[in-house]
């Protein structure tokens, strides 16, 4: 079975500092990458997904299909970013709407 | 346009017992996809319903069941109530199509099983 991996649950970085989100997939075919996000009290909503190659609130990510990654990423954090983040795949013929990882907690310190 | 309804948003339950969520996606979307959220297990896939039919299913036993109307709104049951059943159950509407993973997630139901 697919499987989705955010090795960690906690992120700490303080506000200006790079910040990198890993996620790492089992699945040798072509999947569909996602990022979702959770704010504090909010619903959990789409950040960005992998085909459209969008920058979204400054975050990137990019398919590394050698590595199996989909590690997001952003140069400059903002205290807004604080939140938590979920990685998501699709594949072809799955029987499973999404494949969530489960998640990484990000604090962006002042 | 109104976001996708879940109702109701908080339950408490006794174990036997049986319960049912409702599900009112955005309008337009007939794709409807539930999932069970814990803090140990993260987000688990339960089902998908499209047009009415179930379309995908997760490893869930076979208490855990749902339907689709011609609305589209969609609810799930669970029967004979376990305490592991506690979570927080999400819904999630979609296009089909190309948009068909871009998923639109309700506020939740929380389910307590005592």
């Amino acid at each position: 079975a697919q499987r989705v991996t955010q090795p960690e649950k906690l992120l700490s970085v303080f506000k200006g500092a790079p910040v990198e989100l890993k996620c790492n997939y089992s699945y040798s075919g072509s999947p569909e990458l996602f990022w979702y996000v959770q704010y504090s009290r909010q619903r959990l909503q789409l950040l960005l997904r992998h085909i459209s190659r969008e920058s979204i609130k400054g975050f990137t990510a990019d398919l590394n299909k050698g590595e199996t990654s989909f590690h997001l990423k952003k140069p400059f954090a903002q205290e807004e970013d604080s939140a938590m983040y979920y990685c998501a795949l699709s594949r072809p013929g799955g029987s499973e709407k999404l494949v969530f990882g489960k998640g990484t907690k990000l604090t962006v310190n002042p | 346009k109104a976001g996708v309804t879940q109702t109701p948003r908080y339950l408490i339950k006794t174990r036997g017992q049986q319960v049912t969520l409702s599900c009112s996606p955005i309008s337009g979307h007939r794709s409807v996809s539930w999932y069970q959220q814990t803090p140990g297990q993260g987000l688990q896939f339960l089902f998908e319903y499209f047009s009415e039919t179930q379309r995908n299913k997760g490893n869930f036993p076979g208490r855990f069941s749902g339907r689709q109307f011609s609305n589209s709104r969609s609810e799930m049951n669970v029967s004979t109530l376990e305490l592991g059943d506690s979570a927080l159950y999400l819904c999630a509407s979609s296009l089909d199509g190309a948009g068909a993973n871009v998923l639109t997630f309700g506020a939740g139901s929380r389910l307590t099983v005592l």
